[in-house]
């Protein structure tokens, strides 16, 4: 267990609904990062919060948001779902923004669009 | 942007022998290159983790070694046990500047009993 925790385990909605993916990162960690893991482009960066700010963006869609709160838990909401979203997202957390520090991944929420 | 590949896609070895995995980067700049093992259905887990001031590393039966000057790194599982089936991930990572690791596309381990 990493001690990062994910919801809903689960997810299935249809084309053109929103969903949000809530994340829990470590205790005393204040990054949160977003990645994506799909079949055919594997594990894929969205984006970073550090302490209630975006440090990092990599290739999140338009269509794709999220935020980090005061107690530093993050949501990513996903809009006018498409078929191809369907995936693994996963969070993981660090304790700060750089210097190589380990991230611990949850253990994810499949979504699948119907 | 920093690109890593990964080889091999699939590896079957018996149980007890070594598996090795290996993998390329392609910014000089990369200086820590985690290894993440995820088993079905769960959350890649850190197993090691390399930094580029260090030439290799090892924890019990699994030891990484890195060549900055070809920018490549493996992972060396020794004594292989049924419980390392799983899939491999390595990553790299500038340590500062630029927060997001980079992937590989990850090796299918299989350990045949």
């Amino acid at each position: 267990d990493s001690g990062v925790t994910q919801t809903p385990k689960h997810l299935i909605t249809a084309t053109g609904q929103r969903v949000t993916l809530r994340c829990s990162p470590r205790s005393g960690d204040l990054s949160v990062y977003w990645y994506q893991q799909s079949l055919d482009q594997g594990l894929q960066f969205l984006i970073q919060y550090y302490n209630g700010e975006e440090r990092a963006k990599g290739n999140i869609l338009e269509r794709f948001s999220a935020q980090q709160f005061p107690d530093l838990h993050s949501e990513l909401n996903l809009s006018s779902l498409e078929l191809g979203d369907s995936a693994l997202y996963f969070c993981a957390s660090s304790v700060a923004a750089s210097g190589g520090d380990t991230q611990y991944f949850g253990p994810g929420t499949r979504l699948t669009v119907l | 942007g920093e690109n890593v590949e990964q080889h091999p896609s699939t590896l079957s070895v018996q149980e007890g022998d070594s598996a090795v995995i290996k993998c390329t980067y392609s910014d000089s700049a990369s200086n820590y290159f985690p290894w993440y093992k995820q088993e079905l259905g769960k959350g890649p887990q850190l197993i090691i983790d390399i930094r580029s001031n260090v030439g290799e590393k090892k924890d019990q039966r699994i030891a990484v070694t890195l060549n900055k000057t070809a920018k490549h790194f493996s992972l060396h599982i020794t004594e292989t046990q049924p419980e390392d089936s799983a899939v491999y991930f390595c990553a790299a990572k500038i340590a500062v500047g630029n927060e997001k690791l980079t992937f590989g596309t990850g090796t299918r381990l299989t350990i045949i009993p």
